[in-house]
């Protein structure tokens, strides 16, 4: 199980770019990383999902080291909807093996 | 489109009693779960289908059982609640099994308390 590792909460203020990162000591050759995003009462939202390098959409960047033993999930420019609980997750279901855990995830709050 | 649809929104139990919490998808999904999130923690998985007919044990199965009704829907009964099942439960759904590159679409959420 690739287990993963993210600072409990994170200030920012509005306008800042926010980074955060996921570390993943033990992640397995065929895994992916996501992040979902959860506001207050809503299921998690995905944000995006990367193997290696960098990938980048519309709201967020998502930066892998070569080792791809930790993730960095950067937000441009935040603003106050953006207040809400990231979590990183790594692996998935194959074979046998049960890997959904989601981690208790970073509180990111944004002031103005 | 409706995404993926959960019911009850609130449901109070008491010890003993059962119920069955319902999920639907209308996005053709092939998988389907049920995790829940205690307060101030992450997810855990309970039970996942990752076909229509097929279900499997998550990390926290004890207590729940499933059913894949058909290709929609997927529903988690719980045949004696117990207050340690006080959580809020969320239905997801994916195109393939979640982890190699298929993201997981989540409903709203069941709210449910066990006195």
């Amino acid at each position: 199980l690739a287990k993963t590792t993210q600072p409990i909460s994170m200030d920012s203020y509005e306008g800042q770019e926010v980074n955060i990162t996921c570390s993943h000591n033990n992640i397995a050759t065929n895994d992916y990383i996501t992040w979902y995003q959860q506001f207050p009462s809503q299921g998690p939202r995905f944000i995006i999902q990367g193997y290696k390098t960098k990938v980048t959409n519309e709201v967020a960047s998502l930066f892998i080291p070569a080792d791809r033993k930790s993730s960095t999930l950067s937000l441009p420019r935040v603003s106050l909807s953006d207040t809400a609980v990231y979590y990183c997750l790594v692996g998935g279901i194959s074979g046998s093996a049960r890997q959904l855990t989601f981690g208790s995830g970073t509180q990111l709050t944004v002031l103005p | 489109n409706a995404g993926v649809t959960q019911t009850p929104k609130f449901q109070v139990l008491k010890t003993g009693q059962s119920m069955t919490l319902q999920c639907a998808q209308d996005m053709n999904h092939n998988s389907m779960y049920w995790y829940r999130q205690d307060p101030g923690m992450g997810l855990r998985l309970i039970y996942y289908s990752a076909s229509e007919g097929t279900t499997d044990k998550g990390e926290v199965p004890n207590g729940y059982n499933v059913s894949r009704l058909n290709k929609r829907e997927f529903s988690l009964r719980l045949e004696s609640a117990a207050p340690s099942q006080t959580s809020v439960y969320f239905c997801a759904s994916s195109t393939r099994l979640a982890g190699v590159s298929y993201e997981q679409y989540f409903g709203p959420g069941t709210r449910l308390t066990v006195t």
